[in-house]
C-alpha cells in the first residue's frame, strides 16, 4: 500500500529535549516536505527536499533541521524545542507536480 | 504576494443538499495549481480535487467540483448531496514555483470547517 508513515503520531516532551520525528515514504517520491499546522493558518511549510542530499527551507525553518541520506526518509529534528513549537506535523511526498500524499500527522506537545 | 485566502470559518449544511466552499488566491505567476484537502476529526489530510491553471473545463471527481474562474482568481469547491461524513476540515492550497527554483511548494488557505446537519 503507498503510503507515508510518521513516527510518533503524539509526543509530550519538555522544553530543550532533542526530538526527531521520523517521516518514510515507500513511492519512491522524490519530493518531500514537512508542514506545521496551526489554528487559524492552516498548513506553513517548514522544510522541503527535492531528492536525496537536496533540502532547503521553507516558510518557517526556523528552529528545525532536516536531512535526506536517503530517497524514503525524510527526518525532521528540533535540537532544542521550545513551546511554540507545540503543534501539529504532517510529512508530506509527492512525484513531481501531482498531488502531495500526506502522513497521518505527528501531534507535538513541548511543555 | 502568493496568498490563499479562506473567507468561511465555518459552514453549515443539512445532508443531501449541495454547498460551496470559496477559496480565493493571489499569484502573479501563469503556471499553478489548485487542490482541496479534506481533513477529518481524524486528523489526515486526504486529497479530494485538482485544478490546473492551464485546464479548460473545471474538474470534477465524483461529488467534488471545482468552480474556476481564473479571471475572478477563485477556485471554489463544490460539493453536492452532502453527506454527514464530510462532516471535516476542508482546505485550499495552491501550488507554486519558489523564486530560487525547485517545485511543488504549497501555499494553504487558513480552513473551512464544514458541518454536515442530519
Amino acid at each position: 500500500e503507498a503510503q507515508v508513515t510518521q513516527n510518533p503520531r503524539y509526543l509530550i516532551t519538555v522544553t530543550g529535549k532533542k526530538l526527531t520525528v521520523t517521516c518514510s515514504q515507500n513511492m519512491n517520491h522524490e519530493y518531500m516536505s514537512w508542514y506545521r499546522q496551526d489554528p487559524g493558518l492552516g498548513l506553513r511549510q517548514i522544510y522541503y527536499s527535492m531528492n536525496v542530499e537536496v533540502t532547503d527551507k521553507g516558510d518557517v525553518p526556523e528552529g528545525y533541521k532536516v536531512s535526506r541520506k536517503e530517497k524514503r526518509n525524510f527526518p525532521l529534528i528540533l535540537e532544542s524545542p521550545s513551546p511554540n513549537q507545540t503543534s501539529l506535523y504532517f510529512c508530506a511526498s509527492s512525484l513531481g507536480g501531482q498531488p502531495q500524499h500526506f502522513g497521518d500527522g505527528t501531534r507535538l506537545s513541548i511543555l | 504576494a502568493q496568498k490563499i485566502t479562506q473567507t468561511q470559518p465555518g459552514m453549515f449544511v443539512q445532508e443531501k443538499e449541495a454547498v460551496t466552499l470559496d477559496c480565493t488566491y493571489d499569484t502573479s505567476d501563469p503556471s499553478y495549481g489548485l487542490f482541496w484537502y479534506k481533513q477529518p476529526s481524524s486528523g489526515e489530510m486526504i486529497f479530494l480535487i485538482y485544478q490546473g491553471s492551464y485546464d479548460q473545463q473545471n474538474a470534477t471527481e465524483g461529488r467534488y467540483s471545482l468552480n474556476f474562474q481564473k479571471a475572478r482568481k477563485s477556485a471554489n469547491l463544490v460539493i453536492s448531496a452532502s453527506q454527514l461524513g464530510d462532516s471535516a476540515m476542508y482546505f485550499c492550497a495552491m501550488r507554486v514555483l519558489p523564486v530560487a527554483g525547485g517545485y511543488n511548494k504549497l501555499i494553504f488557505g487558513a480552513g473551512t470547517r464544514l458541518a454536515v446537519h442530519p
